[in-house]
């Protein structure tokens, strides 16, 4: 089963809202989760690292106030996709790594965004 | 910049042959080497890694193998199943324990029965 999971799995919003997604490890702590983001028939490009207790740390081009990530607990990441535009639209991976089995990198179901 | 880049967009393969997917990498920081299967709308599944320090790891019906100075790295998978039809993804760290990962670009593949 799912060690690592994502909610929702898909999302539709309106332009100008917002829109959160969670990431939840289920077995294990994580200190630190990941967010991917993929375009159709693109590669997984890391956005950033959520950091538990401590601020994200933002790959090069994130807007860090558009993409909010919130680390508030040892299970839970969630990224907020804030004033969310049609080029948002893309699908989001989180992973995690537990740390108590060999590093092993765990990642989220995804989640499918479409701003409309 | 891509810093891992399969340059095979798409493979097809015939079912019980060996699918081979390639994988060039450029940042010669990079020494954790991870494939992962993946089917749309879903997240990947990790399928084998490799460390810089060999230069072959088997698991089954998968094999990768390291080639460090050619910055090159594959995927055998030997016999090929119906079930394999997926993208597959390399992806590189650089180091063992670093979580975050560089992804190629993917190549998708298709065992044809």
């Amino acid at each position: 089963g799912a060690v690592v999971s994502q909610h929702p799995s898909r999302v539709i919003c309106k332009s100008g809202t917002s829109v959160k997604i969670e990431c939840r490890s289920l077995d294990f702590q994580a200190t630190t989760m990941f967010w991917y983001r993929q375009f159709p028939k693109k590669s997984l490009m890391l956005m950033a690292t959520s950091n538990e207790g401590s601020k994200a740390t933002y790959e090069q081009g994130v807007e860090k106030d558009k993409f909010l990530i919130n680390h508030a607990s040892l299970t839970l990441s969630t990224l907020t996709v804030t004033s969310a535009h049609p080029e948002d639209s893309s699908f989001y991976i989180c992973s995690a790594s537990n740390r108590g089995s060999g590093n092993t990198i765990y990642f989220g179901e995804g989640s499918w965004l479409t701003v409309v | 910049d891509q810093q891992v880049k399969q340059n095979s967009p798409s493979l097809s393969v015939q079912e019980g042959r060996i699918s081979i997917l390639n994988c060039d990498y450029t940042n010669s920081m990079f020494d954790y080497f991870l494939w992962y299967k993946k089917y749309p709308a879903e997240g990947p599944t990790f399928l084998i890694s490799i460390s810089s320090i060999k230069d072959k790891n088997e698991d089954g019906r998968f094999t990768v193998f390291l080639n460090k100075s050619a910055k090159h790295l594959s995927l055998h998978i030997v016999p090929s199943q119906p079930g394999d039809s997926a993208v597959y993804f390399c992806a590189a760290s650089e180091n063992f324990g670093n979580e975050k990962l560089t992804f190629g670009t993917g190549t998708r593949l298709t065992i044809i029965p």
